[in-house]
C-alpha cells in the first residue's frame, strides 16, 4: 500500500474551515484515499473516502488532485469537538491491510 | 452506531495470568482486525482475519494469539501476560469484499489492559 505524508500538527479557529493536506505521490490507479479520525484514545472513526472525484458527506469534503498525488480533507466549520488526530490512508479495495501512520493532530481553538 | 463490542473495557491483572479480550460484531462482516496502541502513539495492526478459520499476523509482532471460529467473534488471548503487554487493544471489522468501501473499518471502544 502506498505511503502517505501528513503534517504532524495543525491549529484551526473554531468556526473556520480546517484544511488537512496529505501527500500520496506513489498511489496506484486502483488505490482509494481514506480518511479517519481518532478522538482521544477512542477507536478511529471513518470520515470519507474517494478514488478520483471529489467527495462530500455530512462530515467533510475530500478534494483529490487530478494526478491523485495529494488530497485535502476539509472540515467546513470546525468545532471544538473536531479536535482529534486525522489519518490519511491509501487502500487497495478488496485487498491489503489498513495501515495507520502518525496522522495530523488537529487542535481547534476557541 | 457501529455494532461491534469489546469486553472488558478495562482490565488490571498480575504478571503471568492468562487473559482473553473479547470482540464481537453483528454486522456479518467477514474481515476483522486487532490493533494495538500505546498512549499517544500510532495504531499497529497485530492480527487480522478474512473469515472463519482464517487468521494472519499483522505488521507488529505480538505474543498474543487469535482465533476465528465464528464469523461474529474474534477473541485475542495472551497466555502469560507481562507488563510489556500493557496497552490499548482495538478490534475492528470491515464490509465484505464485494463492497465498494472495504476500507471502512468499524472500531470497538477498545480494551485497556494493565499488567502489573
Amino acid at each position: 500500500d502506498a505511503k502517505t505524508t501528513q503534517p504532524p500538527s495543525m491549529d484551526c479557529a473554531e468556526g473556520r474551515a480546517a484544511n488537512l493536506p496529505c501527500n500520496h505521490s506513489t498511489i496506484s490507479g486502483n488505490e482509494y484515499v481514506y480518511w479517519y479520525r481518532q478522538i482521544h484514545s477512542q477507536g478511529p472513526q471513518y470520515i470519507i473516502h474517494g478514488l478520483k472525484n471529489n467527495e462530500t458527506n455530512e462530515m467533510a469534503s475530500l478534494i483529490i488532485t487530478e494526478d491523485r498525488k495529494s488530497s485535502t480533507l476539509i472540515l467546513p466549520h470546525a468545532t471544538l469537538r473536531d479536535t482529534a488526530v486525522y489519518y490519511c490512508i491509501v487502500w487497495r479495495n478488496q485487498g491489503g491491510k489498513l495501515i495507520f501512520g502518525q496522522g495530523t493532530e488537529l487542535s481547534v481553538k476557541p | 452506531e457501529a455494532d461491534i463490542y469489546q469486553t472488558p473495557r478495562y482490565l488490571v491483572i498480575g504478571t503471568g495470568k492468562k487473559i482473553t479480550l473479547e470482540c464481537s460484531q453483528t454486522m456479518g462482516h467477514d474481515k476483522m482486525y486487532w490493533y494495538q496502541q500505546d498512549p499517544g502513539m500510532e495504531l499497529h495492526l497485530i492480527h487480522y482475519s478474512y473469515g472463519v478459520n482464517s487468521t494472519e499476523k499483522g505488521d507488529l509482532s505480538s505474543e498474543s494469539t487469535v482465533s476465528r471460529i465464528r464469523t461474529e467473534h474474534f477473541p485475542l488471548t495472551l497466555e502469560s501476560a507481562r507488563p510489556s503487554h500493557t496497552s490499548q487493544y482495538l478490534c475492528a471489522s470491515s464490509p465484505p469484499g464485494y463492497s465498494t468501501n472495504t476500507g471502512e473499518l468499524f472500531f470497538g471502544e477498545g480494551s485497556r489492559l494493565t499488567v502489573l
